[in-house]
């Protein structure tokens, strides 16, 4: 199975900061990578797709970066609605993976 | 617009069976795949399985094969996931999830709004 390892678990920080999440793959998975944000008691939404493609609705703020093992996921200026865990998950082979999560919390 | 609504919560004794549903609706039902996907208390999301809803196929994580199984109804645009031999390990929400296709790179574009099931004797 492919791993996929997330860092940090979690991070502190302020409303207008700019947060970096990376995920790194255990092998590459190309392009195969996908990010998503859950709410407590949500169901999780899908933000960036094939690494660098931005789900449609979601704001210009977050953006992804990355390929083969090593992705990036940035949001450019943290807003009160950004407050969530983060999860990457790789389709490039069953089964088809998640990150352990990375939750964002108020400094 | 595209809605998965799956069916309501369950409570369930160790060495039991569950089955859950998921029904689609705003876009053709055999056109893309359903992926089901559970989350444990406090725990990360754990991808299960999915059904390719247009020829049956299935794929399943060793970790649940032969106690997991994915079908659909197509007529009823409805796919159901069952868990065999439950041990209190398997409390979890479980989440049915369609994927965007190919050129969505198969990622997990709809989910539904979550089952919790509970194992407890």
């Amino acid at each position: 199975d492919i791993q996929m390892t997330q860092s940090p678990s979690s991070l502190s920080a302020s409303v207008g900061d700019r947060v970096t999440i990376t995920c790194r793959a255990s092998q590459s998975i190309s392009n195969y990578l996908h990010w998503y944000q859950q709410k407590p008691g949500k169901a999780p939404k899908l933000l960036i797709y094939a690494a660098s493609s931005l789900q449609s609705g979601v704001p210009s703020r977050f953006s992804g970066s990355g390929s083969g093992t090593d992705f990036t996921l940035t949001i450019s200026s943290l807003q009160p609605e950004d407050f969530a865990t983060y999860y990457c998950q790789q389709s490039y082979t069953s089964p088809r993976t998640f990150g352990q999560g990375t939750k964002v919390e108020i400094k | 617009q595209v809605q998965l609504v799956q069916s309501g919560a369950e409570v369930k004794k160790p060495g039991a069976s569950v089955k859950v549903s998921c029904k689609a609706s705003g876009y053709t039902f055999t056109s893309y795949a359903v992926h089901w996907v559970r989350q444990a208390p406090g725990q990360r999301l754990e991808w299960m399985g999915w059904i390719n809803t247009g020829n049956d196929n299935t794929k399943y994580s060793e970790k649940f094969q032969g106690r997991f199984t994915i079908t659909r109804d197509t007529s009823a645009s409805t796919a159901y996931m069952e868990l065999s031999s439950l041990t209190s390990e398997d409390t979890a929400v479980y989440y049915c999830a369609r994927d965007l296709g190919s050129s969505g790179w198969y990622s997990l574009g709809y989910w539904g709004q979550g089952t919790l099931v509970t194992v407890s004797s």
